[in-house]
């Protein structure tokens, strides 16, 4: 069965650094892998989708990567700013039991001003 | 101008009583899905569905019901039989474009007193 874990569940950066984000999973056999920022109290909104056969994607200051044989993601945010405080959570669509999404349980980053 | 709504934003009820939220789409997307969002915890999907007068049971359906008589609308019951209803309730859709990748409604924060 799929696991997805996503550690720390909380990070405290001041502005202006660069941070890394990771997800990890317990079946390599993925299709893609997908990051989402959620504001409190908001839905999700997709920031980077990887699919199984790409190793990383870039959106302005984010970018993503992927290695499926050490069953890891990371999303780097480049020169943060505090309106980059959010959480993110990571989901991964598995091959094994037929395509079903796992959503991580998300890292809520604060960027202090 | 697409995307998904979700109402209401909040809603508030007694135990023991049937509550019906709302979810509308206009992107043209054949499958959607219902999501529960508890803190510290990954999204649980509670059902799905993949095509109109069709759906199928998620990992925690116990206690919802569903119905998708339209394209554009995917409504979720919570019934009195559901043990702990009081959530974030998260709607999404499955884009044509790109496999799996899903679409998310601002959510519905439910909670039963």
């Amino acid at each position: 069965k799929q696991e997805v874990t996503q550690i720390p569940a909380a990070l405290s950066v001041p502005e202006g650094e660069n941070l890394v984000l990771n997800c990890s999973f317990t079946d390599s056999a993925i299709y893609n892998l997908q990051w989402f920022r959620q504001d409190p109290g908001k839905g999700l909104t997709s920031l980077l989708l990887i699919q199984s056969s790409q190793r990383e994607q870039t959106s302005g200051r984010l970018n993503a990567s992927l290695d499926k044989s050490s069953g890891r993601s990371t999303l780097y945010i480049a020169a943060s700013q505090p309106g980059d405080s959010a959480t993110y959570l990571c989901a991964v669509v598995g091959v094994t039991g037929g395509f079903k999404t796992i959503f991580g349980a998300g890292t809520r980053l604060f960027v202090k001003a | 101008d697409g995307g998904i709504t979700q109402s209401p934003k909040y809603l508030f009820r007694k135990e023991g009583q049937n509550v019906t939220l709302s979810c509308e789409q206009n992107l043209n997307h054949d499958a959607m899905y219902w999501y529960r969002q508890d803190p510290g915890q990954g999204l649980r999907l509670i059902y799905y569905s993949q095509i109109v007068n069709d759906f199928q049971k998620g990992d925690i359906a116990e206690g919802y019901s569903v119905s998708r008589e339209k394209k554009e609308s995917f409504p979720l019951t919570v019934t009195s039989a559901q043990k702990n209803p009081t959530a974030f309730y998260l709607c999404a859709s499955e884009g044509t474009g790109v496999p799996y990748e899903q679409y998310f409604g601002p959510g519905t924060r439910l909670t039963v007193t």
